[in-house]
């Protein structure tokens, strides 16, 4: 099955605490993000990958870490978690260029204490 | 650069009454329109797009929209709302000098009244 996973679903952590959130996905895209949601602000994107090695700022980058390097993998870095950060979190690949259509995984909640 | 702005964060409609979900994007080059829909406690999946040619395009479950360069919309629509269609849906735009960047609007929570 064609499908975008993210591990963990939910995670609770304290300030300062790094964590990873890991995302995949098995339909060989080029493109992958990373998306923040919270109440009232929509998506709003933090970081995106066109290829392996290839990364770049979203609009809220700051506090987060990316890497690509394997193109089925993309996870979310969190050097030092503060509350700010607690929000619900998507991950999105998609084939090469501006049309095509993005999947989404099913989310992580994080709530930093 | 490029934004998307959804009017109206929440919008209620009865059942078998028509859907309007407004969106009005910026865009310095030709734009390509998405409409996304989230169910509870899901993913986002994508109900319809705007990428070149026909301007009235549609899209699952009914829904239809239509890109209208001149208004710089893309609103949604459905002319009978069914129980299923409670949902949040949002308008993303992207562009080709970008094609890894994508705006997305702030959400419509869709409530669907018996």
């Amino acid at each position: 099955e064609a499908q975008v996973t993210q591990n963990p679903r939910y995670l609770i952590t304290v300030t300062g605490k790094k964590l990873t959130v890991t995302c995949s996905q098995n339909m060989n895209h080029e493109y992958m993000s990373w998306y923040r949601q919270d109440p009232g602000l929509g998506l709003r994107q933090i970081y995106y990958s066109m290829n392996v090695e290839v990364t770049d700022k979203g609009d809220v980058p700051e506090g987060y870490k990316v890497s690509r390097k394997e193109k089925r993998n993309f996870p979310l870095i969190l050097e030092s978690p503060s509350p700010n950060q607690t929000s619900l979190y998507f991950c999105a690949s998609s084939y090469r260029g501006a049309v095509e259509t993005q999947y989404f995984g099913p989310g992580t909640r994080l709530l930093v204490l | 650069a490029q934004s998307v702005t959804q009017l109206g964060s929440h919008v209620s409609v009865s059942e078998g009454a028509l859907v309007l979900l407004r969106c009005n994007y910026s865009s310095s080059v030709p734009p390509y329109l998405f409409w996304y829909v989230q169910y509870p406690n899901q993913g986002l999946q994508l109900l319809l797009k705007y990428t070149t040619g026909a301007t009235l395009v549609k899209g699952i479950n009914g829904f239809e929209a239509e890109f209208k360069k001149s208004e710089t919309s893309f609103h949604l629509t459905k002319p009978s709302a069914h129980m299923s269609d409670a949902a949040e849906y949002f308008c993303a735009v992207k562009i080709n000098t970008n094609a890894g960047k994508s705006t997305f609007g702030d959400g419509t929570t869709l409530t669907v009244k018996p």
